[in-house]
Formats: structure tokens, sequence, C-alpha cells
């Protein structure tokens, strides 16, 4: 089955505490991406990745790291998490055939992070 | 990027089709029109998009105005899974980005 996987699914932690949220496609998909979610603004961009090796940076990418070392992993990274970084997080991966308009988005079941 | 506005809320009742609207009127012509929804406690999923002409698939219809400027979504019989929240959003060819601009939505509310 085609799916984005991010684990874990929830996650507690304190301030400061490095973190890493995993995210994995099965679909060979070049595009992956990272989006936040909070009440009233929406989801969010914060870090992309055309391809192996090419990031770059979304509408809110502060605090956050990412790394594409493999086409189907897409980790991102809170080297210092703060109490603002309390969020729904969302992986999502898309083909990049054509026009980059042309293609749907695969989105991931989400992780709840709180940060104490 | 183009803006969209979508109504708040709508309801409907089971097994009856929905119409949900957008208007999109600054779209430019190489944007195409996309609609995801998001169900409760789920990720985004994508629901169909188009270009110009109206496009079905097995989850919904996309109706395009002639102008572009408007686009309804169809859900041809509505069951309480289709409760969520539809976003239509407009993707453009250019911006390396390729993201997804999320507004509000329209809340569907299916009752039974």
């Amino acid at each position: 089955e085609a799916q984005v996987t991010q684990n874990p699914r929830y996650l507690i932690t304190v301030t400061g505490k490095k973190l890493t949220v995993t995210c994995s496609q099965n679909m060979n998909h070049e595009y992956m991406s990272w989006y936040r979610q909070d009440p009233g603004l929406g989801l969010r961009q914060i870090y992309y990745s055309m391809n192996v090796e090419v990031t770059d940076k979304g509408d809110v990418p502060e605090g956050y790291k990412v790394s594409r070392k493999e086409k189907r992993n897409f980790p991102l990274i809170l080297e210092s998490p703060s109490p603002n970084q309390t969020s729904l997080y969302f992986c999502a991966s898309s083909p990049t055939r054509g026009s980059l308009g042309n293609t749907e988005a695969f989105f991931g079941q989400g992780t709840r992070l709180t940060v104490v | 990027d183009a803006k969209t506005t979508q109504p708040n809320s709508m309801e409907s009742n089971e097994e009856e089709p929905v119409h949900l609207p957008c208007n999109h009127s600054t779209i430019s012509g190489t944007d195409y029109i996309h609609w995801y929804r998001q169900l409760p406690s789920q990720g985004p999923e994508y629901v169909i998009h188009g270009l110009t002409s109206n496009v079905n698939n097995r989850m919904a219809s996309l109706a395009i105005a002639e102008d572009r400027k408007s686009s309804t979504l169809i859900l041809h019989r509505a069951t309480l899974r289709d409760a969520a929240v539809y976003y239509c959003i407009l993707k453009g060819l250019g911006g390396a980005t390729n993201k997804l601009i999320f507004g509000t939505g329209t809340l569907l509310a299916v009752q039974p």
C-alpha cells in the first residue's frame, strides 16, 4: 500500500531535549516536505526537499533541521525543542512528474508533539 | 499565490449530493485547482485536481467554471465518513517549494 509513515504519532518531551521525528515514503517520490498545523494558522511548510541531498527552508524553518540522505526518508530534527514548537506535524511526499502544479501530495498521519 | 475563498461550514444529509464551492477570482492561467480534505485526527488527503476541464475520480467530481474563477467539488452521495474539512488550493507551475497553501477550508457536517 502506498503510504507516508511518520513516527512517533505522539510525543511529549522537555525543553531542550533533542528529538527526531521520522518520515518514510514507499512511492519513490522525489519531493518531500514537512508542515506544522496550529489552530487558527492552518498548515505551514517548515522545510522541503526536491530530491536526495537537496533541501531548503519553507515558511517557518526556525528551530528545525532536516536531512535527505535517502530518497525514501526525510527526518525532522528539533535540536533544542521549545514550548512554541508544540504542534501537530505532517510529512508529505509528491512525485515531480511534469508540472509541479499537476501532482498530488500524500500526507502522513501526523505527529502530535508537546514540549513542556 | 492566488487566494481562494470557501464557506466556513456546510451541512449535508447522508446519501445526498454535496456541492462545495470555491471562489478563486485571481487564478492565473497556469494554476491547477486542487482539493484536499482532512478528517478528524488525520493528515490531509488528496481528493481531486484539475486545470480547465471537469474531472471525475472515484472520490468526487470537480466542476470548473468556464472563466476558471470558481469551482465546485461534488460528492455524489455523502456518507458519514465524508465529514471533514475540505480545502480548495491553487497550485501553479512555478515556485520551487511545491508547497500547498491551506486556507481555513469548509467544515462539512454530514447528518445521518
